[in-house]
């Protein structure tokens, strides 16, 4: 079955310090992966995908296909990077159905 | 543009009855998503409208159905509500071509 797990439902680090979001995927295809992040009070938003080898707002997220993870990574944390962070995938030939995980809460603390 | 709006914001309904929502696109989209997110958990994909027709479904009973309207707009239907339906119904829009969905903002309902 295809899915995503997000082991932390809850994440807590200081300003400054190094952030890693853990999300490992099951499908055996090669599917396009994002993250997604939702501030409070704001709707669900897209902050990178896999394709774009971007990094926005600091993150940066690469796709291991061997470990089949897709970890979202920032050096240094800041107190506006808390958040509900969610990891997604779409399956290649679907039509675009996005499997999400449970999202881990992020707070930086001051 | 406003983009992808919901409407109702929230909504209270008892056991069995009806509800619809609704959803606009962002200006451009032509594809429509809806997804159900209950407390604590990730949104779950219930299915997708393209050219008025349901295009893919997820695993969600026949009480869930939708429409998609010739201007992209988009409807939920859900009939015979259990309480277990109460959730955050959020809707997604994006271009045909493109795999980056846009978010509203959600409909919050809740069954009594």
């Amino acid at each position: 079955a295809q899915r995503v797990t997000q082991p932390e439902k809850l994440l807590s680090v200081f300003k400054g310090a190094p952030v890693e979001l853990k999300c490992n995927y099951s499908y055996s295809g090669s599917p396009e992966l994002f993250w997604y992040v939702q501030y409070s009070r704001q709707r669900l938003q897209l902050l990178l995908r896999h394709i774009s080898r971007e990094s926005i707002k600091g993150f940066t997220a690469d796709l291991n296909k061997g470990e089949t993870s897709f970890h979202l990574k920032k050096p240094f944390a800041q107190e506006e990077d808390s958040a509900m962070y969610y990891c997604a995938f779409i399956s290649s030939g679907s039509a675009r159905q996005l499997t999400f995980g449970s999202g881990t809460q992020l707070t930086v603390l001051p | 543009d406003a983009g992808v709006t919901q409407s109702p914001t929230h909504l209270i309904k008892t056991r069995g009855q009806q509800v619809t929502l609704r959803c606009s696109p962002k200006s451009g989209h032509d594809t429509v998503s809806w997804y159900q997110q209950a407390l604590g958990q990730g949104p779950q994909f219930i299915f997708q409208y393209y050219e008025e027709e349901e295009r893919q479904r997820g695993n969600f009973p026949d009480r869930f159905s939708g429409h998609q309207f010739p201007n992209y707009s988009s409807e939920l239907n859900v009939n015979a509500l259990w309480l277990g339906d109460s959730a955050l119904y959020l809707c997604a829009s994006s271009p045909d071509t493109f795999n980056e969905q846009f978010f509203g903002p959600g409909t919050r309902l809740t069954v009594l």
